[in-house]
């Protein structure tokens, strides 16, 4: 069973930083790109962040650019997001999600960790 | 600029069928697309992709009553035999060199 678990979220005040991880199992972690994606308290989905399966290509959205990076440790089947210079509205759920091999979509979502950026 | 536009809010009574639509920005109506369901308080999860011929591929264990379509730059979502925990949040997603691009969701209230 594919499982995606997400930790590391929690309160933060504005210009800290914070390091969420994603625990992968149930299937080979090294061959699937990954990506993580925010929904703000009552809002909808934005992504914010895509890694290739090696890690030699990744993409970030403009709203955190230069402010947050996406690595992975294909040993420790782990997905990682550094985020600095937290502001207020990075307020939001974040889920580690699987890129389907089909190309397009996501075909695997985890939970989801809460970050609360406020002082 | 790719984007995906949903209608805000749909809604059917219980046991008939409802038809979602997302709809793709002008001059990039070829691409595929992924619907994604969220429950109430739980996190996303995959439907299925539909590409623009309006062949679609299910997610693991997604129930037969769940379908895609395509005509134009308009991507569908049908789901019939309306069950109580179908009400839920819809979203259409597309992917592009260096950006993932989500609709804005539909919510869909089963009466």
């Amino acid at each position: 069973e594919v499982q995606l678990v997400e930790s590391g979220g929690g309160l933060v005040q504005p210009g800290g930083s914070l390091r969420l991880s994603c625990a992968a199992s149930g299937f080979t972690f090294s061959s699937y790109e990954m990506n993580w994606v925010r929904q703000a308290p009552g809002k909808g989905l934005e992504w914010v962040s895509y890694i290739s399966s090696s890690g030699s290509t990744i993409y970030y959205a403009d709203s955190v650019k230069g402010r947050f990076t996406i690595s992975r440790d294909n040993a420790k089947n782990s997905l990682y997001l550094q985020m600095n210079s937290l502001r207020a509205e990075d307020t939001a759920v974040y889920y580690c999600a699987r890129s389907s091999s089909l190309g397009i979509g996501f075909d695997y979502w985890g939970q989801g960790t809460l970050v609360t950026v406020s002082s | 600029q790719l984007v995906l536009t949903q209608s805000p809010s749909a809604s059917a009574s219980l046991g008939a069928s409802v038809k979602l639509t997302c709809t793709l920005t002008s001059g990039h109506s070829n691409y595929a697309i992924a619907w994604h369901q969220q429950q109430p308080e739980q996190g996303p999860r995959y439907l299925m992709k539909v590409n623009s011929d309006g062949s679609h591929s299910k997610g693991d264990g997604i129930p037969d009553r769940f379908s895609g379509s395509s005509s134009g730059a308009e991507r569908f979502l049908t789901i019939s035999s309306l069950q109580s925990e179908d009400e839920a949040d819809y979203y259409c997603q597309t992917w592009d060199t260096g950006t993932v691009v989500f609709g804005g969701g539909t919510k869909l209230t089963v009466l």
